[in-house]
């Protein structure tokens, strides 16, 4: 399996908190993704990076900022959670450098609960 | 409508049936597609990559038809380990975005 982690792995907070959710590789992949899942809609991409400080917006980013300031590390902040943002977050990876590697790794993901 | 559409189901077979899961996608500027197996409260893992017209891994055969947009899934002699979610994946150059099916559900019985 590839090396990804996510924390938390699970958290519970209350509406207008500020949330972050870290995503740590030990593949030295340079692609890295943030998305969630909810009943009805699949994977939906929040925001991805292709670089260290290079970030950009994806399909549901409202809501939503993201920083990379390693390799490494890719953190996903709620500024205000809403009670609309409980969902499950995954974090992935991908190395379009390698070949064949348009394929993206998962980690294990984190379930967010805003009462 | 949806960018890569597939049938929820469930899908309820009997062990070692033949089952197959079909998408369609919108967007003819997909480069590559995928499957993706997900198990229940566990993250989507790479089950086949589908480059060309398709590709055979054991009893899972993926198809791909560029003329009409589809692709397929079909598993031969399922077994009960084999259910799980079914995801199909169309993969976008830019920005290497994958966009995801909803997913097929399959249960395999004894």
């Amino acid at each position: 399996d590839a090396g990804i982690t996510q924390s938390p792995r699970h958290k519970v907070t209350e509406t207008g908190t500020p949330v972050t959710l870290r995503c740590h590789q030990t593949e030295n992949h340079r692609y890295m993704y943030w998305y969630r899942q909810d009943p009805g809609h699949g994977l939906r991409l929040i925001h991805y990076s292709y670089g260290v400080k290079d970030t950009d917006k994806g399909e549901v980013s409202d809501g939503y900022s993201v920083s990379r300031s390693k390799t490494e590390d890719f953190l996903l902040t709620l500024e205000s959670a809403t009670s609309s943002q409980t969902s499950v977050y995954f974090c992935a990876i991908s190395d379009p450098t390698s070949g064949g590697a348009d394929e993206q790794f998962f980690g294990p993901g984190t379930r967010l609960t805003v009462l | 409508r949806k960018e890569v559409e597939q049938d929820p189901g469930p899908f309820n077979v009997p062990e070692g049936a033949t089952v197959a899961f079909n998408c369609t996608y919108s967007n003819s500027a997909s480069q590559s597609f995928f499957w993706y197996r997900q198990d229940c409260r566990k993250e989507p893992k790479l089950l086949m990559s589908v480059y060309s017209s398709g590709n055979e891994d054991g009893r899972f055969t993926a198809q791909l038809n560029r003329a009409s947009q589809y692709i397929s899934l079909l598993i031969r002699d399922s077994k009960l380990s084999d259910s799980a979610t079914y995801l199909c994946v169309a993969f976008y150059n830019q920005g290497g975005k994958l966009i995801f099916g909803q997913g097929t559900e399959l249960s395999v019985k004894p």
